[in-house]
């Protein structure tokens, strides 16, 4: 089985804080992805990865950047948090088309 | 670019009944199509994909969706909903980038009536 595991469930954080998500997948994935998840909205994509150190913007990618230095772990941060940035935060990793999902982080930015 | 309409925000059925959760989407290629189910406070789970082999995929827990390419359309179903059923939906279409990267639709949200 697939397994995408993120470093926290729930996460409280006050404004102007870094913030850092933590993603690890198992299965030598190329690709991993971080998108967040407000209601409504779906799924946004910030950024992806398509192989270690290298990252490509998606959709809504200010006031966030990642960290791709080993293969299986791929880094959300929150340079100086804001209530705006309050919500679900999703990995997932792919080898073709097909995404595997960690369980999200629900951050709260006060 | 590619888009994806999920047509009803919230669907309701009662139990035994079926189940039809609509979504067109939008693309200047031949897609993949995927459904994804996200149970409360959990992460996302693929249900079944289109991949250009068979129009009518079948998937987990009983759904199938058929893809009609002359409607622009990739709806979910299932004979007979049961009360596990209850949960977020996502029609997704994915990408033609490097990481084929995949657009999500706004959501569908089932609720299953005893």
């Amino acid at each position: 089985d697939v397994k995408v595991t993120q470093s926290s469930r729930y996460l409280v954080k006050r404004t102007g804080e870094k913030v850092f998500l933590e993603c690890v997948q198992d299965m030598d994935h190329e690709n991993m992805f971080w998108y967040r998840q407000d209601p409504g909205l779906g799924l946004r994509l910030i950024y992806f990865s398509y192989d270690v150190k290298m990252k490509e913007k998606g959709d809504i990618p200010e006031g966030y950047s990642v960290s791709r230095e080993k293969k299986e772990r791929f880094s959300l941060i929150l340079e100086s948090a804001s209530t705006n940035q309050t919500s679900m935060y999703l990995c997932a990793s792919s080898f073709s088309e097909t995404q595997y999902f960690g369980p999200g982080t629900r951050l709260l930015v006060l | 670019a590619q888009s994806v309409t999920q047509l009803d925000s919230h669907v309701s059925v009662s139990e035994g009944t079926p189940v039809l959760l609509r979504c067109n989407y939008s693309s200047s290629y031949s897609p993949s199509l995927f459904w994804y189910v996200q149970h409360p406070n959990k992460g996302l789970q693929l249900l079944l994909k289109y991949t250009s082999a068979a129009t009518l995929v079948k998937g987990i827990n009983g759904f199938e969706a058929e893809f009609k390419k002359s409607e622009t359309s990739f709806h979910l179903t299932k004979p007979s909903a049961h009360m596990s059923d209850a949960a977020e939906y996502f029609c997704v279409v994915s990408g033609s980038g490097s990481a084929r990267q995949l657009t999500f639709g706004s959501g569908t949200q089932l609720t299953v009536l005893p």
